[in-house]
């Protein structure tokens, strides 16, 4: 089984939706990363958590929200979603002893129309 | 802030030697990454380099300069698995592990 995990993998949804993106992790690892993905852009972190009770906002924040409900689990929820948020987005996690590996989840593709 | 240039695309011959570059700008230097993500993949973690010179992964190797912010992935005996795209990678200024990533270099392997 996949260590980190997204669901749903793809989803089109509406102008003005609320839509909520999950992701879940097996490797036991505090901190956990949501990023955006665009053609040219790279990756650009949205938000991270360093373990459970720590939130902080990343390089682009503005209109989304996240939740960490679990060690294993990271929440991303657009409150009302806009085409320019049609992206990749990635979910990550790494562990707390300082070594640079990000593991990442499989993504999941979103089209606001 | 934090800024990092690569060459957009490169493509190479199955077999040959191919040096993808990046040149960083940040306020504060903890070390480089590189990840490789094929199409429609997620990014996977390749190495790291915390200080000057190289360090080698089986074909795989990442150099740095720090003194000239500076460092490259070489990529020897290319397979045509090799396609995918790289991404160098720093950390954020006081964030070892907050990371800001380039743009990302397609590398396209031909026969």
């Amino acid at each position: 089984d996949a260590d980190v995990t997204q669901t749903p993998r793809n989803r089109i949804t509406k102008t003005g939706k609320r839509i909520m993106l999950e992701c879940s992790q097996t490797k036991g690892h505090d901190r956990m990363y949501w990023y955006r993905q665009d053609p040219g852009l790279g990756l650009r972190l949205i938000y991270y958590s360093f373990d459970v009770k720590d939130i902080n906002k990343g390089e682009i924040s503005d209109g989304y929200s996240v939740s960490r409900q679990a060690q294993a689990k990271f929440s991303l929820s657009l409150e009302s979603a806009i085409p320019n948020q049609t992206a990749l987005y990635f979910c990550a996690t790494s562990d707390s002893t300082g070594a640079p590996e990000q593991y990442f989840g499989p993504g999941t593709r979103l089209t606001v129309t | 802030g934090q800024s990092l240039e690569q060459p957009s695309e490169v493509t190479a011959v199955e077999g040959a030697i191919v040096q993808i570059n990046c040149t960083y700008q940040t306020s504060g230097f903890y070390g480089l990454s590189w990840y490789q993500q094929h199409d429609g993949g997620a990014p996977t973690f390749l190495s790291y380099n915390a200080l000057d010179g190289l360090e080698e992964t089986g074909r795989f190797s990442s150099f740095l300069s720090r003194s000239d912010s500076y460092g490259y992935l070489l990529l020897q005996e290319l397979q045509m698995k090799d396609s995918a795209s790289y991404f160098c990678a720093v950390p954020y200024s006081g964030g070892y592990q907050k990371v800001t990533f380039g743009t990302g270099t397609k590398l396209q392997v031909i026969p």
